[in-house]
């Protein structure tokens, strides 16, 4: 079975500018996380989308949105980056996502975000 | 207090040693948990589950729950230089709304020697 892929796999942007990261998560799975990771503040959690409806979200502004199709496929957007947007953004698709306490994530290989 | 606790390391054991990881956490409902192995420049892989009380084996890992002092481990027995990564503990966090969040602590970063 293919793992979780997402694209691209990186970018380089400028302040100011917008970008939008797919991810496809593996087939059956209706759960995409997304997830921003630095070194400084480490995996943190973003939003989680299930049959094409966010159902939680994390701490982070307005500027970061998402939205999941109907095949599961994801995308997730930033709008007017900022330097500190510099991450490696990571998508991780589940069975049943976090309302089943029990379900395990698995992750993408990431996006590799550079805003200048 | 952090949600999810971990030592930084570096953790050096030398090769054929065990290696021992150690994560702490703040939520006392807290039911679900998880062991990522991350190597550096590549993505968390999924290593280990655990639900409930007790030891869990899969080949040469075994993850240990301690619920009642909210305490989680992962054994890496017959170390390999292979192991050396940044393991990260994982956590399911219930929020209000009956949707949770999966909490990662900071990772501890393991070096096997030859």
């Amino acid at each position: 079975k293919a793992g979780v892929t997402q694209t691209p796999r990186y970018l380089i942007k400028t302040r100011g500018q917008q970008v939008t990261l797919s991810c496809s998560p593996i087939s059956g799975h209706r759960s995409v996380s997304w997830y921003q990771q630095t070194p400084g503040q480490g995996l943190q959690f973003l939003f989680e989308y299930f049959s094409e409806t966010q159902r939680n979200k994390g701490n982070f502004p307005g500027r970061f949105s998402g939205r999941q199709f109907s095949n599961s496929r994801s995308e997730m957007n930033v709008s007017t980056l900022e330097l500190g947007d510099s991450a490696l953004y990571l998508c991780a698709s589940s069975l049943e996502g976090l309302a089943d306490l029990w379900n395990e994530q698995f992750f993408g290989p990431g996006t590799r975000l550079t805003v200048l | 207090q952090k949600e999810v606790e971990q030592n930084s390391g570096p953790l050096s054991v030398p090769e054929g040693a065990i290696a021992s990881l150690n994560c702490t956490y703040s939520d006392r409902g807290s039911q679900s948990f998880f062991w990522y192995r991350q190597y550096s420049g590549k993505s968390p892989e999924l290593i280990m589950s655990i639900y409930s009380n007790g030891d869990k084996e899969d080949g040469r890992f075994t993850a240990q729950l301690n619920k009642a002092s909210q305490y989680v481990s992962l054994l890496i027995r017959d170390s390999q230089p292979s192991d050396s990564a940044t393991y990260l503990c994982a956590v399911t966090i219930l929020f209000s709304g009956g949707y949770n969040k999966l909490i990662f602590g900071a990772g501890t970063r393991l070096a096997v020697h030859p």
